[in-house]
């Protein structure tokens, strides 16, 4: 079992679509978690936190459910600019992160 | 100016052939990393340094080998390429940090080195 799983898309929304993105993990000591985002041949580039009691940023919202493992990026309002990919990322207080293979958001005119 | 530069940006070379992928980083971070990105497998670890005395070897260290010139500095060596080592690769550095009780970590990316092996 990978250590982070996600969906790998493609998830293809129109603008304005609200869209959720799901992620498990499977070491329950990770301690951090994180959302990246990637575009095309490009670095990811950390796109936010998520902490216990959710957060929010602009029209992007992080849970995390520590209970089932469970991560969710929920993006509301989708732009065009958000067609990306997006990593969830863990981490375990030891040696580095560990990224999820990505899901893939491509939001149409 | 970018905060983590890589070279060479690509690179085509042959099966057999001894290659560098060279890091710098003006961060000043203690910490750096070089990953491997495969279509579907996202990235993965090849080697990462702590500072510049602490070397360790990551998922996927086999066919690789690293050094940790200075603080700002991290070079990836392929000794022999192999068609199978064809790829993206990142390098990485970090700062380490707490949010409430937890240790967290923010890595910050290099544009990526493509690399080809023939």
């Amino acid at each position: 079992r990978k250590e982070v799983e996600q969906d790998p898309g493609p998830f293809n929304v129109p603008e304005g679509a609200t869209v959720a993105f799901n992620c498990t993990y499977s070491n329950s000591a990770s301690q951090s978690f994180f959302w990246y985002r990637q575009d095309c041949r490009k670095e990811p580039k950390l796109l936010m936190s998520v902490y216990s009691s959710g957060n929010e940023d602009g029209r992007f919202t992080a849970q995390l459910n520590r209970a089932s493992q469970y991560i969710s990026l929920l993006i509301r309002d989708s732009k065009l600019s958000d067609s990306a990919t997006y990593l969830c990322v863990v981490y375990t207080g030891r040696r580095a992160l560990t990224f999820g293979s990505g899901t893939r958001l491509q939001v149409q005119p | 100016d970018a905060d983590v530069t890589q070279t060479p940006r690509n690179r085509i070379t042959k099966t057999g052939k001894r290659i560098m992928l060279e890091c710098s980083q003006t961060k000043g971070h203690d910490r750096m990393y070089w990953y491997r990105q495969d279509p579907g497998l996202g990235l993965r670890l090849i080697y990462y340094s702590f500072d510049v005395k602490d070397i360790n070897k990551g998922e996927i260290s086999d066919g690789y080998s690293v050094s940790r010139q200075a603080q700002a500095k991290f070079s990836l060596s392929l000794e022999s390429a192999i068609p199978n080592q064809t790829a993206l690769y990142f390098c990485a550095t970090s700062t380490t940090g707490t949010s409430g009780t937890l240790r967290t970590d923010t890595q910050y990316f290099g544009p990526g080195t493509r690399l080809t092996v023939l």
